[in-house]
């Protein structure tokens, strides 16, 4: 498996309350994405990033914001969590662009807002 | 935001029968990545499609794409306990930055 780090592994906070996470890579690579994953939904890219302090916006990226200040670490933030916000989350890497590479998933983030 | 359709969404199995998953998309795809995520698992990587009807083969997984690179399907021949999880197809998007994932199909194989 790729060198991919996300922590924390489970998460249970409050609404109202703002929650980072994080995903840390070993592999040097240049790109890295947040996904969200509900049942019914799939995989649903939240933002990602194409260097640092590169990143774009995903499908559902409001409530979201993202930074990128070192190759080996993008982090999530929630700046005001709510209810709708609990979900799996997914930091996957990739080499280069997903049209030459696949995807290297971490092993996930279980949030909770209650 | 726009998703790649995946059907059917479950599907239940007795362990030696076939299943097939499909994926369609309402615009032409340069290319199609397959991937599959076990119980509690995170996705791996399974194939990559690029050429108009390019099927590919990996032991008893099919994989094919169509001719006009708008759907593609994934083939298991006599299912086995360890093909259990969630399958699901990816269209790169975003000129080329992003990949976009299918909603998925459960497979579930009972014995």
């Amino acid at each position: 498996d790729a060198g991919i780090t996300q922590s924390p592994r489970h998460k249970v906070t409050e609404t109202g309350t703002p929650v980072t996470l994080r995903c840390h890579q070993t592999e040097n690579h240049r790109y890295m994405y947040w996904y969200r994953q509900d049942p019914g939904h799939g995989l649903r890219l939240i933002h990602y990033s194409y260097g640092v302090k590169d990143t774009d916006k995903g499908e559902v990226s409001d409530g979201y914001s993202v930074s990128r200040s070192k190759t080996e670490d993008f982090l999530l933030t929630l700046e005001s969590a709510t209810s709708s916000q609990t979900s799996v989350y997914f930091c996957a890497i990739s080499e280069t662009l997903p049209t030459n590479e696949k995807l290297f998933f971490g092993s996930g983030t279980q949030l909770s807002v209650l | 935001g726009q998703q790649v359709m995946q059907i059917p969404q479950y599907q239940h199995v007795q362990e030696g029968e076939d299943f097939t998953t499909y994926c369609n998309s309402s615009t032409t795809l340069s290319n199609i990545q397959w991937y599959k995520q076990r119980p509690g698992g995170h996705p791996v990587f399974l194939i990559q499609l690029v050429k108009s009807g390019e099927v590919k083969k990996q032991k008893r997984l099919t994989f094919q794409f169509g001719e006009a690179k708008k759907n593609s399907s994934l083939h298991i021949t006599a299912t086995q306990t360890t093909d259990v999880g969630t399958y699901f197809c990816a269209e790169i998007t975003g000129g080329g930055n992003k990949l976009t994932f299918g909603t998925g199909t459960q497979l579930k194989v009972e014995l």
